[in-house]
C-alpha cells in the first residue's frame, strides 16, 4: 500500500449505531487530519494531529471522537450521528504540521439513516 | 474574512480549449495558495500552488495567475483534455496556522 488509505470506503449506519473510520498513511508523515466534504460546500477541517497529539478541534460535535494511536494511524469514532452528518470523510497527512502539501486518502462515504 | 470564493460552480469546455477558474479571498495574511484536483471516488490531490511574491506560475498545461492587490487568483488549463474532467478546489493558507481554507469547488467537464 502506498500513500494514504482509508477503510471502509462506504458506510451506512443508523443514528443509534457506533462505528469507526480508519486511516493509515504510508508516507512517514508526522501530521494527520480529518476533513468533512459535503456536497456543494467547501472542505471542512475537523481535527489535526501532530506527532499523535491533537492540536486542533474545530468545534466538532462530541459525537465525532478522533484517536491517533501512532503517527501512521488515525481513527474517527462515530456514535449517535444525525442524517446531516452524511458526507465524505477525508483523511490527509503532511510531513509536518505546518508543511504546506497535504496528501489525501480516497475518503469514506458515510450515509446516516 | 476566512472565506475563499470560487467561480464558476461548474464549467463545460470543448477539448483543446482553455478552462479558467477564479478565486478570491479577503484575509491578507494568507501566504500560500494551492489548487487541488479531485476525481470521482478519489481524494483531492495537489495540482499546483503559488505564493504571493510571484504573479504567475506555470506547470505544463496548468497556470496560476495571482493578483495580490485584487486578492484574486485563477487557474488556467490550456489545451483542456477529457482527462482533465474533475472537480477543482482553490485554497488559501496562512502558514503560521495549520488551517487550509478551501473554496467550494468547480466541476469541470471537457467534452470531445
Amino acid at each position: 500500500e502506498t500513500g494514504v488509505t482509508q477503510t471502509p470506503r462506504h458506510l451506512v449506519m443508523g443514528m443509534t449505531n457506533k462505528k469507526s473510520l480508519k486511516c493509515e498513511q504510508h508516507l512517514g508523515h508526522n501530521a494527520m487530519y480529518w476533513y468533512k466534504q459535503s456536497a456543494k460546500k467547501p472542505l471542512e477541517l475537523m481535527f489535526v494531529y501532530s506527532l499523535e497529539e491533537r492540536v486542533e478541534n474545530n468545534s466538532v460535535p462530541s459525537r465525532f471522537s478522533p484517536e491517533c494511536p501512532n503517527s501512521s494511524h488515525l481513527f474517527l469514532h462515530l456514535h449517535t450521528l444525525q442524517p446531516e452528518d452524511s458526507a465524505l470523510y477525508l483523511c490527509a497527512s503532511s510531513q509536518e504540521r505546518y508543511f504546506n502539501e497535504q496528501f489525501f486518502g480516497p475518503g469514506t462515504r458515510l450515509t446516516v439513516l | 474574512q476566512q472565506q475563499v470564493k470560487q467561480s464558476p460552480q461548474s464549467l463545460i469546455v470543448q477539448k483543446g480549449g482553455i478552462s479558467i477558474i477564479n478565486c478570491a479571498y479577503e484575509n491578507t495574511a494568507f501566504d500560500y495558495f494551492p489548487w487541488y484536483q479531485q476525481f470521482p471516488g478519489k481524494g483531492p490531490a495537489l495540482l499546483i500552488a503559488i505564493r504571493p511574491d510571484v504573479s504567475e506560475k506555470k506547470e505544463g498545461r496548468f497556470t496560476i495567475s495571482f493578483n495580490k492587490s485584487a486578492k484574486q487568483f485563477s487557474l488556467h488549463i490550456m489545451d483542456s483534455q477529457p482527462g482533465d474532467s474533475a472537480t477543482y478546489f482553490c485554497a488559501a493558507r496562512e502558514t503560521s496556522y495549520d488551517k487550509v481554507i478551501f473554496g467550494p469547488g468547480t466541476s469541470l467537464s471537457v467534452i470531445p
